[in-house]
């Protein structure tokens, strides 16, 4: 089955920082999304990707489609402390068998942030 | 609502009773998805409901679950003869899925039923 390695596990940060993290996978993707969880709660969809190259902001939040279609990266800049949160990236593979539509999730990053 | 409900929030039940979880998606969507989230971990695919089409049952861990989607809306998973592992948020999703690719894939979650077996 797919296989998406998200990394790092997790990232104790200050206030102010920027902070990244990406996700690759053991094959072509052809949709990339970015979800945030905070405690208690569903992920939250944050960014999404639909090309290769694509780079897609949302406020201080930056993603990135890697060319390959293999990779993905979020951006975090001037980080807060409501950006703590858990961070999943997900993806659907290029892929027309009986799994379609079928979305592959990280392991997550666990984000925290010393005011 | 404008999004995926799910109901109920929390459960507790003793072990080797059954449980039945609901959802209910985004008007409109086509496509409705389970997953399972175990403390700590990350997100693990139940099924998937597409339409009229016969439902993925790949991620579904032992035939104690089953889930089944009425009129193209609301979904129910069914947990038979619970089990102390079966502790986790189930998650639901939806998406507009009208073709492949695009922003049709991108699926939105509901709060999630937390579910305890004691």
């Amino acid at each position: 089955g797919q296989q998406l390695n998200q990394s790092p596990q997790s990232m104790f940060i200050q206030e102010g920082e920027d902070v990244s993290m990406n996700c690759t996978s053991s094959s072509i993707f052809n949709t990339w999304l970015w979800y945030k969880q905070d405690p208690g709660e569903g992920p939250v969809l944050l960014i999404a990707l639909y090309k290769a190259g694509e780079l897609t902001s949302n406020g201080r939040l930056t993603a990135q489609f890697g060319i390959t279609r293999k990779d993905s990266f979020l951006n975090i800049s001037a980080s807060i402390p409501s950006d703590v949160g858990i961070y999943f990236c997900a993806g659907q593979p290029f892929d027309r068998g009986s799994t379609l539509g079928r979305l592959y999730f990280g392991r997550g990053t666990q984000l925290t942030v010393w005011p | 609502g404008a999004g995926v409900s799910q109901s109920p929030s929390n459960k507790v039940t003793e072990k080797g009773k059954d449980v039945e979880l609901r959802c209910d998606p985004i008007s409109g969507h086509t496509a409705l998805y389970w997953y399972r989230q175990s403390l700590g971990q990350g997100l693990e695919f139940l099924i998937y409901f597409q339409g009229n089409s016969a439902p993925d049952k790949s991620g579904l861990p032992s035939d104690r679950f089953s889930a089944e989607r009425t009129g193209g809306s609301v979904s129910t998973l069914t947990i038979q003869r619970t089990q102390q592992e079966d502790s986790a948020v189930y998650l639901c999703a939806s998406s507009l899925k009208i073709r492949v690719g695009g922003a049709g894939e991108t699926q939105y979650f509901g709060p999630g039923t937390r579910l305890l077996v004691l």
